[in-house]
């Protein structure tokens, strides 16, 4: 019930697509679902989150579509340039006290072609 | 640099050794995190600190792993007599009391051979 389903595992998109990764999750006491973005030898780095309440959410060129009955969520990169090739991992937690007990996909490598 | 910081970066140790990690958080975040990248995986949850007390520990985090967050400051991570399954990435994160961005360190990669 813990788990974060993430698809595909690797994708590869020309520049000025449209790079698209969902996820799935089970436990429905998740509220909170981020987005992070790694490069190799770094750490994860936030990119976008969202709460239940609201469908969808958008910054700059990412957006995340968040569908709560379906319990799935996708991140959307739009005009994808090279240098977004990275790995990017969908999370989820259940908000404690604050406390972030983030719950990870197992990550997409996105490559962007030029 | 006012980010999350580990040390080392890296460590190579053998089989039954023990190591020590460091994580200097951003400042005047309250919550420290621990968590474990192996090759190909996303990170996995290990520990949380809120100012000095550990709040919460996966089931991950064996017998042989101990945190501690003296002053509610920075973090040391020990894994006693090291497994070649201890491997991995060791990411620290920080986050304030206000702000629930979690921000990660560059993290410490553990090899026991």
């Amino acid at each position: 019930q813990q788990q974060v389903k993430q698809s595909p595992q690797s994708l590869i998109v020309q520049k000025g697509g449209i790079s698209i990764i969902n996820c799935a999750y089970e436990n429905t006491a998740f509220d909170y679902f981020p987005w992070y973005q790694q490069f190799p030898g770094k750490g994860p780095a936030l990119l976008i989150a969202i709460r239940p309440d609201v469908s969808e959410k958008k910054e700059g060129r990412f957006t995340i579509s968040f569908n709560k009955s379906a319990k799935q969520f996708s991140l959307h990169i739009m005009d994808s340039q090279p240098g977004d090739s990275a790995t990017y991992f969908c999370a989820a937690s259940p908000q404690f006290q604050g406390a972030q007990k983030l719950v990870f996909g197992q990550g997409t490598r996105l490559t962007i072609n030029p | 640099d006012t980010g999350v910081s580990q040390n080392p970066r890296h460590k190579i140790t053998k089989r039954g050794q023990n190591v020590t990690f460091r994580c200097d958080p951003i400042s005047e975040h309250n919550r420290l995190y621990w968590y474990r990248q192996t090759l190909g995986q996303g990170p996995e949850f290990l520990t949380y600190f809120q100012n000095e007390a550990q709040l919460e520990k996966s089931r991950l985090l064996s017998d042989r792993f101990s945190a501690e967050r003296p002053k509610g400051s920075f973090s040391t991570l020990e894994i006693q007599r090291t497994e070649q399954g201890d491997s991995a990435m060791y990411l620290c994160a920080s986050s304030s009391r206000i702000n629930e961005k979690l921000f990660f360190g560059s993290g410490t990669q553990l090899s026991v051979l």
